[in-house]
């Protein structure tokens, strides 16, 4: 089994219906990251969570929120769908401890807004 | 200008051949440098990281970091068919403001 998972993978939604991403990870790390990956542009950070009671805004978190509902969860939400947040979500999470913090990513969720 | 710069690619290398993929960075606070790499819809899978100026080896890759040029780069020696793959750049700055930024990656394909 995956040490993060997302769900669902793949889901094609309307414009304004509300769509939940949910992340889970198996390997005890504090932090936690949504990203979204679109052609050309790389993956950007939407929010990002360090504990259970900290919460912050990447670089592009408009028309998206998240919830850590604990350490090992940590939910995006998107309240209102536009056609523009179709792209591939990305969870990851991270030890964030020493030198190197690396990211782990999970699967990955196939988004698409119609 | 981006934080983070890889050229786009595709960058084309024959089987057997050495894959120098190269990654520029304008924070001069970032203190840690990854390699990822990511095959078509799937999710990045970290491949190197490097912390100090110089060379990193493990195995088939080597990762350099130059802090004074502001410039990382990996080789990939005896490249195989299986490298072929879409190669992201990180850079790390840390501390109150911490930040990772990655660069919008290389597409390499190696040619058999």
């Amino acid at each position: 089994d995956a040490d993060v998972t997302q769900t669902p993978r793949n889901r094609i939604t309307k414009t304004g219906k509300r769509i939940m991403l949910e992340c889970s990870q198996t390997k005890g790390h504090d932090r936690m990251y949504w990203y979204r990956q679109d052609p050309g542009l790389g993956l950007r950070l939407i929010y990002y969570s360090f504990d259970v009671k900290d919460i912050n805004k990447g670089e592009i978190s408009d028309g998206y929120s998240v919830s850590r509902q604990a350490q090992a969860k940590f939910s995006l939400s998107l309240e209102s769908a536009i056609p523009n947040q179709t792209a591939l979500y990305f969870c990851a999470t991270s030890e964030g401890t020493g030198t190197g913090n690396t990211i782990y990513f999970g699967e990955g969720s196939w988004l698409t807004v119609v | 200008q981006k934080e983070v710069e890889q050229n786009s690619g595709p960058l084309s290398v024959p089987e057997g051949a050495i894959a120098s993929l190269n990654c520029t960075y304008s924070d001069r606070v970032s203190q840690s440098f990854f390699w990822y790499r990511q095959y078509s819809g799937k999710s990045p899978e970290l491949i190197m990281s490097i912390y100090s100026n110089g060379d990193k080896e493990d195995g088939r890759f080597t990762a350099q970091l130059n802090k004074a040029s502001q410039y990382v780069s990996l080789l990939i020696r005896d490249s195989q068919p299986s490298d072929s793959a879409t190669y992201l750049c990180a850079a790390l700055r840390r501390g109150g403001n911490e930040k990772l930024t990655f660069g919008t990656g290389t597409r390499l394909t190696i040619i058999p």
